[in-house]
């Protein structure tokens, strides 16, 4: 089966850094996405991660370890416009385009407090 | 460059009518995905279109149906509305060589009373 999990909900502190997990099971792994999504608004990409590591993008960071099905979101210098969901998805490759389907988590909502 | 854009932005209809949802990708992207966003959840992937052809298909039952156009537009069908499709409606659209990145429209917010 296919299956994500990833926290509900996390509090953080305005300036702090935050880590936010999320394990996958999954066939036919393709690679592994993280989305910001604001109350009411579309989700809106935040990285992108294909094989084991960390990958960095100014405040933000992804890890991944595919052995594990582990991968974590690091946000850091919390900001209050942070607090929003944070949505852990997996690309599961399929059909003649290369695009394939995301599975994702159902989100963690992260609320930043002054 | 014009991104997603998704039409209507709120709905309400009764169980049992008949629901479109329409959605214009983003320049340059062949490829549109639709995804059902029940409250508090993540999104749920329903189908996506690839050059006018679906080409994949979630655990979404036969009454959710779609089309895509020669310009790359899309449309969400849901016949014999039921109360639990109330939901938001995401359409996703990426370019063919991509690391696989979903450009999200606003969404459809589709309540059935």
């Amino acid at each position: 089966g296919q299956n994500i999990d990833q926290p509900t909900e996390m509090t953080a502190t305005e300036g702090a850094i935050v880590q936010i997990n999320c394990t996958y099971q999954t066939s036919g792994f393709n690679g592994l996405f993280w989305y910001q999504q604001h109350a009411g608004e579309a989700p809106t990409f935040l990285s992108y991660n294909v094989l084991d590591g960390l990958e960095e993008k100014g405040r933000f960071s992804s890890f991944l370890s595919r052995s594990k099905g582990y991968s974590y979101l690091l946000l850091k210098e919390l900001q209050m416009k942070d607090s929003a969901s944070y949505l852990c998805a997996v690309r599961s490759f399929h059909g003649s385009s290369n695009t394939g389907k995301l599975i994702f988590g159902q989100g963690t909502t992260l609320q930043v407090k002054p | 460059e014009t991104g997603v854009t998704q039409s209507p932005t709120h709905l309400i209809k009764t169980r049992g009518q008949q629901v479109t949802l329409r959605c214009s990708s983003q320049s340059g992207h062949n490829t549109v995905s639709w995804y059902q966003q029940a409250l508090g959840q993540g999104p749920q992937f329903i189908f996506q279109y690839y050059r006018e052809e679906e080409n994949g298909r979630g655990n979404f039952p036969p009454r959710f149906s779609g089309l895509q156009f020669p310009n790359y537009s899309s449309e969400l069908n849901v016949n014999a509305l039921e109360l639990d499709d109330s939901a938001l409606y995401l359409c996703a659209s990426s370019p063919e060589r991509s690391t696989g990145e979903l450009f999200f429209g606003e969404g459809s917010r589709l309540t059935v009373l």
